[in-house]
Protein backbone atom coordinates (compact mmCIF):
# COMPACT_ATOMS: atom_id res chain seq x y z
CA UNK A 1 0.00 0.00 0.00
CA UNK A 2 1.52 3.23 -0.85
CA UNK A 3 2.34 5.63 1.94
CA UNK A 4 2.52 9.36 2.35
CA UNK A 5 3.99 10.91 5.67
CA UNK A 6 3.98 15.00 6.32
CA UNK A 7 5.93 16.27 9.22
CA UNK A 8 6.14 18.25 11.33
CA UNK A 9 2.02 17.54 11.74
CA UNK A 10 1.55 21.44 13.30
CA UNK A 11 3.93 24.44 13.07
CA UNK A 12 3.46 28.00 14.83
CA UNK A 13 6.31 30.76 13.47
CA UNK A 14 5.93 34.31 13.58
CA UNK A 15 6.11 36.13 10.11
CA UNK A 16 9.67 36.80 8.66
CA UNK A 17 10.38 33.39 9.86
CA UNK A 18 11.60 30.36 7.12
CA UNK A 19 9.66 27.12 7.14
CA UNK A 20 10.74 23.69 5.94
CA UNK A 21 8.12 20.78 5.69
CA UNK A 22 8.54 17.67 4.57
CA UNK A 23 7.01 14.62 2.69
CA UNK A 24 8.39 11.10 2.85
CA UNK A 25 6.57 8.38 1.00
CA UNK A 26 6.92 4.62 -0.08
CA UNK A 27 4.86 4.26 -3.52
CA UNK A 28 5.36 1.46 -6.01
CA UNK A 29 6.41 2.78 -9.36
CA UNK A 30 6.62 6.27 -8.37
CA UNK A 31 5.43 8.88 -10.78
CA UNK A 32 5.17 12.22 -9.62
CA UNK A 33 5.01 14.08 -6.45
CA UNK A 34 2.72 17.31 -5.55
CA UNK A 35 2.18 19.85 -3.05
CA UNK A 36 -1.00 21.73 -2.74
CA UNK A 37 -2.31 24.40 -0.16
CA UNK A 38 -5.59 23.94 1.64
CA UNK A 39 -7.02 27.01 2.89
CA UNK A 40 -10.26 26.93 4.24
CA UNK A 41 -11.58 25.29 1.39
CA UNK A 42 -10.26 24.03 -1.99
CA UNK A 43 -6.40 22.53 -2.36
CA UNK A 44 -5.08 24.42 -4.16
CA UNK A 45 -2.03 22.99 -6.52
CA UNK A 46 1.62 24.51 -5.93
CA UNK A 47 4.35 22.48 -7.47
CA UNK A 48 4.66 18.43 -9.25
CA UNK A 49 7.57 17.30 -8.78
CA UNK A 50 8.86 14.52 -11.31
CA UNK A 51 12.68 14.52 -11.43
CA UNK A 52 15.28 14.32 -8.16
CA UNK A 53 17.47 17.51 -7.59
CA UNK A 54 15.41 20.09 -9.70
CA UNK A 55 14.03 22.67 -7.82
CA UNK A 56 10.99 24.18 -8.53
CA UNK A 57 10.09 27.80 -7.19
CA UNK A 58 7.12 29.96 -7.13
CA UNK A 59 8.15 33.41 -5.18
CA UNK A 60 8.97 32.51 -1.73
CA UNK A 61 8.17 28.89 -2.03
CA UNK A 62 10.14 26.31 -3.32
CA UNK A 63 10.18 22.75 -3.45
CA UNK A 64 13.02 19.70 -4.34
CA UNK A 65 12.83 15.94 -4.74
CA UNK A 66 14.96 13.14 -3.59
CA UNK A 67 14.11 9.91 -5.27
CA UNK A 68 16.92 8.28 -3.79
CA UNK A 69 16.06 8.72 -0.24
CA UNK A 70 12.02 9.25 -1.57
CA UNK A 71 11.24 12.65 0.36
CA UNK A 72 10.28 16.10 -0.89
CA UNK A 73 10.62 19.20 0.98
CA UNK A 74 8.58 22.31 0.43
CA UNK A 75 10.13 25.47 2.09
CA UNK A 76 8.65 28.64 2.53
CA UNK A 77 10.90 31.77 3.25
CA UNK A 78 10.03 35.57 4.80
CA UNK A 79 6.28 33.82 5.77
CA UNK A 80 3.19 35.94 5.78
CA UNK A 81 0.22 35.60 7.90
CA UNK A 82 -1.36 34.56 4.27
CA UNK A 83 1.01 31.70 4.13
CA UNK A 84 -1.27 29.80 7.28
CA UNK A 85 -2.98 26.61 5.67
CA UNK A 86 -2.76 23.18 5.74
CA UNK A 87 -0.10 22.03 3.40
CA UNK A 88 -0.81 18.34 1.33
CA UNK A 89 1.58 16.14 -0.20
CA UNK A 90 0.73 13.65 -2.63
CA UNK A 91 2.19 11.07 -4.63
CA UNK A 92 1.24 9.40 -7.91
CA UNK A 93 2.21 6.02 -8.83
CA UNK A 94 2.92 4.86 -12.59
CA UNK A 95 -0.14 2.79 -14.25
CA UNK A 96 -3.46 2.06 -13.10
CA UNK A 97 -5.39 5.36 -12.97
CA UNK A 98 -2.89 7.57 -10.92
CA UNK A 99 -4.73 8.07 -8.36
CA UNK A 100 -2.72 10.04 -5.83
CA UNK A 101 -2.13 9.36 -2.58
CA UNK A 102 -1.94 11.99 0.20
CA UNK A 103 -0.50 12.68 3.44
CA UNK A 104 -2.57 13.98 6.11
CA UNK A 105 -0.93 17.54 5.86
CA UNK A 106 1.38 20.01 7.89
CA UNK A 107 -1.06 22.71 9.34
CA UNK A 108 0.58 25.71 9.33
CA UNK A 109 0.29 29.03 11.32
CA UNK A 110 1.71 32.31 10.98
CA UNK A 111 1.79 34.88 13.43
CA UNK A 112 1.69 38.68 13.04
CA UNK B 1 -13.68 30.54 -16.60
CA UNK B 2 -15.32 28.84 -13.31
CA UNK B 3 -13.85 25.96 -12.16
CA UNK B 4 -14.67 23.10 -10.08
CA UNK B 5 -18.20 24.04 -8.46
CA UNK B 6 -19.48 21.49 -5.91
CA UNK B 7 -23.06 22.03 -4.23
CA UNK B 8 -24.86 22.03 -1.89
CA UNK B 9 -21.49 24.10 0.09
CA UNK B 10 -22.94 22.58 3.43
CA UNK B 11 -25.76 20.11 3.87
CA UNK B 12 -27.02 18.50 6.85
CA UNK B 13 -29.03 14.92 7.24
CA UNK B 14 -30.20 13.25 9.78
CA UNK B 15 -29.19 9.94 10.14
CA UNK B 16 -30.97 7.32 7.67
CA UNK B 17 -31.59 9.78 4.78
CA UNK B 18 -29.74 10.19 1.60
CA UNK B 19 -27.50 12.83 0.28
CA UNK B 20 -26.80 13.86 -2.78
CA UNK B 21 -23.72 15.79 -3.89
CA UNK B 22 -23.03 17.40 -6.64
CA UNK B 23 -19.87 18.22 -8.65
CA UNK B 24 -19.52 20.15 -12.50
CA UNK B 25 -16.21 19.91 -13.54
CA UNK B 26 -13.81 22.79 -14.98
CA UNK B 27 -14.84 22.96 -18.90
CA UNK B 28 -13.37 21.19 -20.74
CA UNK B 29 -12.80 18.68 -18.25
CA UNK B 30 -13.97 14.85 -18.55
CA UNK B 31 -12.75 13.44 -15.38
CA UNK B 32 -13.75 13.81 -12.34
CA UNK B 33 -12.61 12.39 -8.99
CA UNK B 34 -14.25 12.65 -5.47
CA UNK B 35 -12.63 12.46 -1.90
CA UNK B 36 -13.18 12.52 1.65
CA UNK B 37 -11.42 14.30 4.32
CA UNK B 38 -11.75 13.89 7.75
CA UNK B 39 -10.55 16.55 10.55
CA UNK B 40 -6.70 16.72 10.52
CA UNK B 41 -6.69 13.94 7.99
CA UNK B 42 -5.38 13.95 4.39
CA UNK B 43 -7.83 13.39 1.11
CA UNK B 44 -8.81 9.99 0.72
CA UNK B 45 -9.67 8.86 -2.48
CA UNK B 46 -13.19 7.28 -3.07
CA UNK B 47 -13.67 7.20 -6.74
CA UNK B 48 -13.20 8.42 -10.40
CA UNK B 49 -15.17 8.23 -13.02
CA UNK B 50 -15.47 9.47 -16.63
CA UNK B 51 -18.34 10.66 -18.26
CA UNK B 52 -20.76 7.51 -18.32
CA UNK B 53 -18.08 5.34 -16.46
CA UNK B 54 -16.55 4.01 -13.24
CA UNK B 55 -12.98 3.92 -13.82
CA UNK B 56 -11.71 3.07 -10.71
CA UNK B 57 -14.32 2.81 -7.08
CA UNK B 58 -11.22 1.22 -4.94
CA UNK B 59 -12.04 3.85 -2.26
CA UNK B 60 -15.43 3.80 -2.04
CA UNK B 61 -17.06 2.02 0.42
CA UNK B 62 -19.29 -1.13 -0.95
CA UNK B 63 -22.49 -0.27 0.64
CA UNK B 64 -24.65 2.71 0.58
CA UNK B 65 -21.80 4.40 -1.30
CA UNK B 66 -22.45 4.99 -5.40
CA UNK B 67 -21.60 7.62 -7.80
CA UNK B 68 -22.51 8.65 -11.13
CA UNK B 69 -21.40 10.99 -14.05
CA UNK B 70 -24.01 11.45 -16.20
CA UNK B 71 -23.38 12.30 -20.22
CA UNK B 72 -25.30 15.51 -19.32
CA UNK B 73 -25.17 17.25 -15.94
CA UNK B 74 -23.21 17.30 -13.04
CA UNK B 75 -21.33 14.26 -11.25
CA UNK B 76 -23.19 12.64 -8.29
CA UNK B 77 -22.09 11.35 -5.16
CA UNK B 78 -24.76 9.47 -3.33
CA UNK B 79 -24.76 8.27 0.52
CA UNK B 80 -28.34 6.20 1.46
CA UNK B 81 -29.13 5.23 4.73
CA UNK B 82 -26.33 8.09 6.08
CA UNK B 83 -24.77 7.24 9.68
CA UNK B 84 -23.09 9.64 12.11
CA UNK B 85 -19.64 8.63 10.20
CA UNK B 86 -20.21 9.61 6.97
CA UNK B 87 -20.23 13.22 8.17
CA UNK B 88 -16.64 14.67 6.66
CA UNK B 89 -16.09 17.40 3.78
CA UNK B 90 -15.84 15.56 -0.02
CA UNK B 91 -14.22 17.26 -2.29
CA UNK B 92 -14.48 16.48 -6.13
CA UNK B 93 -11.58 17.51 -8.15
CA UNK B 94 -11.80 17.31 -12.68
CA UNK B 95 -8.68 16.94 -15.13
CA UNK B 96 -8.89 17.19 -18.95
CA UNK B 97 -7.71 13.63 -19.05
CA UNK B 98 -6.79 10.89 -16.70
CA UNK B 99 -3.89 12.75 -14.15
CA UNK B 100 -1.51 9.99 -16.13
CA UNK B 101 -2.13 11.27 -19.09
CA UNK B 102 -1.14 14.73 -19.58
CA UNK B 103 0.43 14.82 -16.12
CA UNK B 104 -1.43 17.37 -15.06
CA UNK B 105 -2.54 17.86 -11.53
CA UNK B 106 -6.09 17.61 -10.37
CA UNK B 107 -7.77 20.79 -10.12
CA UNK B 108 -10.34 20.82 -6.58
CA UNK B 109 -13.73 22.57 -5.76
CA UNK B 110 -14.68 23.73 -2.58
CA UNK B 111 -15.94 20.85 -0.76
CA UNK B 112 -19.41 19.95 0.42
CA UNK B 113 -19.29 19.75 4.29
CA UNK B 114 -21.61 16.64 5.22
CA UNK B 115 -23.52 16.77 8.91
CA UNK B 116 -25.16 13.73 9.96
CA UNK B 117 -27.54 14.86 13.18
Amino acid sequence: EDKVVQSPLSLVVHEGDTVTLNCSYEVTNFRSLLWYKQEKKAPTFLFMLTSSGIEKKSGRLSSILDKKELFSILNITATQTGDSAVYLCAVERSGGSYIPTFGRGTSLIVHP
Amino acid sequence: NAGVMQNPRHLVRRRGQEARLRCSPMKGHSHVYWYRQLPEEGLKFMVYLQKENIIDESGMPKERFSAEFPKEGPSILRIQQVVRGDSAAYFCASSPQGVGVLNQPQHFGDGTRLSIL
